[in-house]
Order: C-alpha cells, then sequence, then structure tokens
C-alpha cells in the first residue's frame, strides 16, 4: 500500500529551530513536496525534493534520503506566523494525479 | 493578481440536494484538481482537469460530479448520493501537470 507518516502535532518557541519529519512507504517516487497551510487558509507550495540531499530557501529547509523513504522540513528562527499544518506529499508517478498526501503535522508556535 | 478563487467559503446542504462549488483560476493553467480534506487526513483526490472539456475521477469520485467546460472554471458538485459530504474542498491548478499546485482559499461544506 501507500503511506505517508508524520507527527500530528508539534509545539516549538519563538526564535527556535524546528525539524518535522515525514516518512513514506509507497510503489513509486517522482518527488516529495512540503505545503503550508494555515487554518481554514490555501495550503502554499514551500519545497520540492527529487534528489537526496538539502535544499535551502531561506528559514526553511527541506532535506530529501530516497533509501530511507525519508524526509525532513527544517524551519529556522521560528516567527508566530510559522503557526500552520506542513503537509508533505509523495508523487508516485509523473503526473500531479499521482500524488499521496500525509495528514499533515500541526506546528504551534509558542512566545 | 493571479489566483484561485473558490466560492462560497461556506456553504450548508440540506438533505437530498445537490450542491455547487465553484473555482475559477486566472493563472493561465491547464489542470486543474479538487481535493476533498477530512481532519485527521491527507488530502483525497476527487477529480481532476488536464485539459478543457476532458476530467478524470480521483480516488474518491463517487457521489460528485465536475465539469470542464472553459480553461478557467472547474465547478465541482456535490450530490445528494454523497451521503457524507461534511469537508474542507480545495481546488487547485497547475500549469503542467506536473508542476507545483496552486491551492484556492477552500469551501467548508457542511450538512443542515
Amino acid at each position: 500500500g501507500q503511506n505517508i507518516d508524520q507527527p500530528t502535532e508539534m509545539t516549538a518557541t519563538e526564535g527556535a529551530i524546528v525539524q518535522i519529519n515525514c516518512t513514506y512507504q509507497t510503489s513509486g517516487f517522482n518527488g516529495l513536496f512540503w505545503y503550508q497551510q494555515h487554518a481554514g487558509e490555501a495550503p502554499t507550495f514551500l519545497s520540492y525534493n527529487v534528489l537526496d540531499g538539502l535544499e535551502e530557501k531561506g528559514r526553511f529547509s527541506s532535506f530529501l534520503s530516497r533509501s530511507k523513504g525519508y524526509s525532513y522540513l527544517l524551519l529556522k528562527e521560528l516567527q508566530m506566523k510559522d503557526s500552520a499544518s506542513y503537509l508533505c506529499a509523495v508523487r508516485v508517478g509523473d503526473s500531479n494525479y499521482q500524488l499521496i498526501w500525509g495528514a499533515g503535522t500541526k506546528l504551534i508556535i509558542k512566545p | 493578481d493571479g489566483g484561485i478563487t473558490q466560492s462560497p467559503k461556506y456553504l450548508f446542504r440540506k438533505e437530498g440536494q445537490n450542491v455547487t462549488l465553484s473555482c475559477e483560476q486566472n493563472l493561465n493553467h491547464d489542470a486543474m484538481y479538487w481535493y476533498r480534506q477530512d481532519p485527521g487526513q491527507g488530502l483525497r483526490l476527487i477529480y481532476y482537469s488536464q485539459i478543457v472539456n476532458d476530467f478524470q475521477k480521483g480516488d474518491i469520485a463517487e457521489g460528485y460530479s465536475v465539469s470542464r467546460e472553459k480553461k478557467e472554471s472547474f465547478p465541482l458538485t456535490v450530490t445528494s448520493a454523497q451521503k457524507n459530504p461534511t469537508a474542507f474542498y480545495l481546488c487547485a491548478s497547475s500549469i503542467e501537470r506536473n508542476e507545483k499546485l496552486f491551492f484556492g482559499s477552500g469551501t467548508q461544506l457542511s450538512v443542515l
């Protein structure tokens, strides 16, 4: 079967660093996406990894290990506005209709 | 500014009623998608369309219908056959079938 696991909820402190993990067991792999979703709003694209390694984009970085079926999203210098859900999605074919989505990790930032 | 507009933000359905959720994009994207989001679950694909006048069922199409008569528009009808319609519905588009998704701000559908 196809499965993506993320922690349900995490709490971190403003100004700190947090790592959100995503593990996957899928029948194929053609890229992993991270999206951010504030409550009741549209998910917005954060990152895309298809090769192993770390992709850095400002305060956000994303890492992929295909051999381990593992990715993480690293958020630095946390701000209150980073309180949101973070969705991990794996594309198992060559089209977006072949995306498998995790349930999302709700990140709570405390002052 | 370009984007995807979903309306209404909140919608209530009575028993036996069909309701239609609107999705309009001005991004000139070919591909459009409808997802259902339930608490504690990942997004699930209802329908997708890769080009005007063509659409395909996703993983949970039963009780739903769509049309794609214009490139900009991809409305979703939740029919009375959908017995558990309460959910947050998200419309998305992509410039091509394998590019990142752009999402609308969603419609929360509830049953009266």
